[in-house]
């Protein structure tokens, strides 16, 4: 059973531009998390998806930042107009179940994003 | 609002030596517990969770940690480190009822020979 995939696993972009980070979940998992992990610091929770659905997007930034995961593909992380300041390592989890917190999550191995 | 606070950015440890990686925690609603391992390079791979039951919870290599509500505290263990240990170990919370991991800042576990 393959793991949570990301990609792409670095980017680079320069300001302005806009950034588009996929994750494709393990099979029979419904449930997509992502998280942002700036440097030095531990990962902060951004949104939470199934299918189609944005459960919980407390987390985004109020601008430039959007999350969808469709009921075909893999979930994408879009990040517009992209600025120094978004330079970090995103990293998708997820589940089978969303059991109110009880559930293993499983991480992919982050996508590196690096503005110029 | 909850917090979780690693008390060492960084931990030294000779092979073969025990170890014990601080975690506490702040919340003002039941939470569950999670100790994850970052590998150089890779995303981050459960070790253990307490979800209730024992307080003393074993996870994978032979690692353990023991929840202690009074202190809200959740301190990772291991009586015998190897170099393949090394790496940045994370603590996290999730309050009951949501699906949201809040993580502490990491404790980068250093083994020498």
């Amino acid at each position: 059973n393959a793991g949570v995939m990301q990609n792409p696993r670095h980017l680079v972009r320069r300001r302005g531009q806009e950034a588009r980070l996929r994750c494709s979940p393990m099979k029979g998992h419904s449930h997509v998390y992502w998280y942002r992990q700036l440097p030095e610091e531990g990962l902060k929770f951004m949104v939470y998806l199934q299918k189609e659905n944005i459960i919980d997007e407390s987390g985004m930034p109020k601008e430039r930042f959007s999350a969808e995961f469709p009921k075909e593909g893999p979930s994408i992380l879009r990040i517009q107009q992209v600025v120094r300041g978004d330079s970090a390592a995103y990293f998708c989890a997820s589940s089978p179940f969303g059991q109110g917190g009880q559930e293993t999550q499983y991480f992919g191995p982050g996508t590196r994003l690096l503005v110029l | 609002a909850q917090s979780v606070t690693q008390l060492d950015s960084q931990v030294p440890v000779f092979e073969e030596a025990p170890v014990e990686l601080r975690c506490n925690y702040s919340s003002s609603v039941s939470v569950y517990l999670f100790w994850y391992v970052q590998y150089p390079n890779q995303g981050l791979q459960l070790l253990l969770k307490y979800l209730s039951g024992s307080t003393l919870v074993k996870g994978i290599n032979g690692f353990e940690a023991e929840f202690n509500k009074s202190q809200t505290s959740f301190h990772l263990r291991k009586p015998s480190v190897h170099i393949s240990d090394t790496a940045e170990y994370f603590c996290a919370v999730t309050p009951y009822n949501t699906d949201k991991l809040i993580f502490g800042t990491g404790t980068r576990l250093q083994v020498f020979p």
